[in-house]
């Protein structure tokens, strides 16, 4: 079964600096999809970033942008002019290309939290 | 609708109760699934529903949870007997099917929750 892993709890950075977020994540699949979500405190998830594994482009998203390292299987989000409105809680997703069953599951990771200093 | 609509937003009940769920996902999204997440916590998949595919229970926690959804559009989770370890935020979320195809990644879509409190 697949597993997603954020090592990082907890993150801060001050306003205007870069941050990068980690993921890494197990599979023996090779072609699947990644993904970054957003929670705030309102709650409601929003994606903040996709990656199709076949892709060796790393997918970008104007402040947004990950490393995709498809052989260590990981997937870091860096996110560069920091926001005070980037707080949030940041959530790492697996989805498999097969739909059958739970392979039609997004896997999330834990989360990391991520404030902003001003 | 524009987005995934989820009621009540706030519920609180006393231990022992019935309480209902509602999720009203994007019109035209086949796949719809619920999560449950716990304060502080990443999110635990409940239950996953595809077209008229029986649906995926793998993830309930006990037999007091069940869902259903009615004519392909929307579902219900119903936790029967409420306890207060159920208190937790609920999360619905639904996607277009197949993804894998016409540059669709199965990307979820949320709705804002439904805080469950149980006294």
């Amino acid at each position: 079964a697949q597993t997603v892993t954020q090592s990082q709890p907890e993150m801060s950075v001050q306003e205007a600096e870069t941050v990068t977020l980690s993921c890494t994540y197990d599979t023996s699949e090779s072609d699947y999809y990644l993904f970054w979500y957003k929670q705030p405190p309102s709650r409601q998830m929003i994606l903040v970033i996709r990656q199709e594994a076949y892709k060796q482009q790393n997918a970008t998203e104007n402040r947004f942008s990950v490393n995709f390292q498809k052989a260590a299987k990981s997937f870091s989000l860096k996110i560069s002019d920091s926001q005070l409105g980037d707080a949030a809680m940041y959530f790492c997703a697996y989805r498999s290309p097969n739909y059958g069953g739970s392979q039609g599951n997004l896997i999330f990771g834990k989360g990391t939290k991520l404030s902003v200093k001003p | 609708g524009a987005g995934v609509s989820q009621s009540p937003s706030n519920k609180v009940t006393e231990k022992g109760k019935d309480v209902e769920l509602r999720c009203d996902p994007i019109s035209g999204h086949t796949a719809l699934y619920w999560y449950r997440q716990s304060l502080g916590q990443g999110l635990e998949f409940l239950i996953y529903f595809q077209g008229n595919s029986a649906p995926d229970k793998s993830g309930l926690p006990s037999d007091r949870f069940s869902a259903e959804r009615t004519g392909g559009s929307v579902s219900t989770l119903t936790i029967q007997r409420t306890q207060q370890e159920d208190s937790a935020v609920y999360l619905c979320a639904s996607s277009l099917f197949p993804f894998g195809t016409s540059g669709n990644t199965g990307e979820l879509f949320f709705g804002e929750g439904s805080r469950l409190t149980v006294l």
